[in-house]
């Protein structure tokens, strides 16, 4: 079945630079890719997604970048900022079905 | 404004004890959902259904129990909680787009 990993678990930058978080899937037929930002003890929501006929998708300081051939996508978050904080989780969808499998999380921590 | 609720959002019950977790979206959406999260694993599925009367198995369903009477509501069942069901549990619902809106989650505790 569909597996995501992703990575790293931790990441730590300095307010400004940029943050890049990667995933990888494995069933090729995977065609919805969603982003989810959790700050703490909070509820998971939704920062930008990408479908698979698309390679980039942008939405101010946030990108999603795809390669389907390699089956990996990332999230690339520019000029960080503290309340960038938070645990991000990569999605990707389950073929013929309206589910999603998550990625373990990665803890972003943006220092003044 | 249409939203997703859950219910409690703290709960400590004792091992054994039957525990049931309420759910409700006012989206209308079809597809319902549950996870539980966990340090390290992410959110992992529990239960899903896509419209009334329908539920099944996700990952992690072994204890848990759902049920789907109306389009609005889908609760949670642990039959006889245990410590290993301690968890931050978030229902989610999706409705003719791709995406899943969350719950602002139930923390349960069991001792």
């Amino acid at each position: 079945g569909e597996n995501v990993e992703q990575h790293p678990s931790t990441l730590s930058v300095q307010e400004g630079d940029s943050a890049v978080i990667k995933c990888t899937y494995s069933d090729s037929a995977s065609n919805y890719f969603p982003w989810y930002k959790q700050e703490l003890g909070k509820r998971p929501q939704l920062i930008i997604d990408i479908r698979s006929n698309v390679g980039e998708k942008k939405d101010q300081r946030i990108a999603v970048t795809l390669n389907k051939t390699a089956k990996h996508f990332s999230l690339h978050i520019t000029e960080t900022q503290p309340e960038d904080s938070a645990v991000y989780f990569c999605a990707a969808s389950i073929p013929n079905t309206d589910k999603l499998i998550f990625g373990t999380g990665t803890r972003l921590q943006v220092f003044p | 404004d249409a939203e997703i609720t859950q219910s409690p959002r703290h709960k400590i019950t004792e091992t054994g004890r039957q525990v049931t977790l309420a759910c409700h979206q006012t989206w209308n959406h079809n597809n319902m959902f549950w996870y539980r999260q966990d340090l390290g694993h992410g959110l992992r599925l529990i239960h899903y259904s896509y419209g009334v009367q329908d539920t099944n198995k996700g990952e992690v369903s072994d204890g848990y129990s759902v049920s789907r009477s109306n389009t609005e509501d889908l609760p949670l069942t642990l039959e006889s909680a245990a410590s290993s069901q301690t968890s931050v549990y978030f229902c989610a619902s999706r409705g003719s787009t791709d995406t899943q809106y969350f719950g602002p989650g139930t923390r349960l505790t069991v001792l």
